[in-house]
């Protein structure tokens, strides 16, 4: 069975801090694709990336990267010099191939004070 | 605009109603989903459709119900035998398996708050 670990559930930092927000996974298969959303006040999830897992090429987005390692089933994402704007919920998630469905971890709530 | 609408925003129920939520997409995906989140924790999968006429139960369809006429639409019924429907549910649309026969992105709707009275 697949699972999504976030194990922070709430991270607080000041602006212009970095902060890396942690997603481990667990699936038995050797083809996934694993996801970050961001989920604001307003409830509405955000895609902002997704990753195959024959691809583990980091990856960076402006103030956004996100550290992709297998070894250890990890898909660690982290916002550099953050905003206020970045507050909110993040998921991470994952689908096996032949699932279409996701499964999400818990969240991290993400607070950023000016 | 291309996205994905949900209606109503905030929706309140008495026990032992059904209410329906509405889910409508013009990204011309052909799958489409249900999720439900409670407070501090993550989405799980209610049902989900791959194409029209057809749909699949998810991790929590007990107490649930949906149609899939449209390509366009997939409605969500939450029935009496739901026995905590109070959640807010999220509708999601993705393009089917490409040729690499990988697994689309799913984009997701604005969120319909239910809450029992």
């Amino acid at each position: 069975a697949q699972k999504v670990t976030q194990a922070q559930t709430e991270i607080s930092v000041v602006e212009k801090e970095d902060v890396t927000l942690d997603c481990v996974y667990e699936t038995r298969d050797t083809t996934y694709y694993l996801f970050w959303y961001k989920q604001p006040p307003s409830g509405e999830l955000v895609f902002l990336i997704r990753r195959n897992s024959f691809d583990e090429q980091n990856e960076i987005s402006g103030r956004y990267s996100w550290n992709f390692q297998k070894s250890t089933s990890s898909f660690n994402f982290t916002i550099t010099a953050s905003q206020v704007v970045d507050s909110a919920v993040y998921f991470c998630a994952l689908s096996e191939a032949g699932r279409r469905a996701l499964t999400f971890g818990s969240g991290t709530r993400l607070q950023v004070q000016p | 605009d291309g996205g994905i609408t949900q209606s109503p925003k905030y929706l309140f129920r008495k026990e032992g109603q059904n209410v329906t939520l509405s889910c409508e997409q013009n990204l011309n995906h052909d799958a489409m989903y249900w999720y439900r989140q409670d407070p501090g924790q993550g989405l799980r999968l209610i049902y989900y459709s791959q194409i029209v006429n057809d749909f699949q139960k998810g991790d929590i369809a007990e107490g649930y119900s949906v149609s899939r006429e449209k390509k366009e639409s997939f409605p969500l019924t939450v029935t009496s035998a739901q026995k905590n429907p109070t959640a807010f549910y999220l509708c999601a649309s993705s393009s089917r398996t490409g040729t690499s026969g990988g697994t689309d992105t799913q984009y997701f709707g604005p969120g319909t708050r239910l809450t029992v009275l």
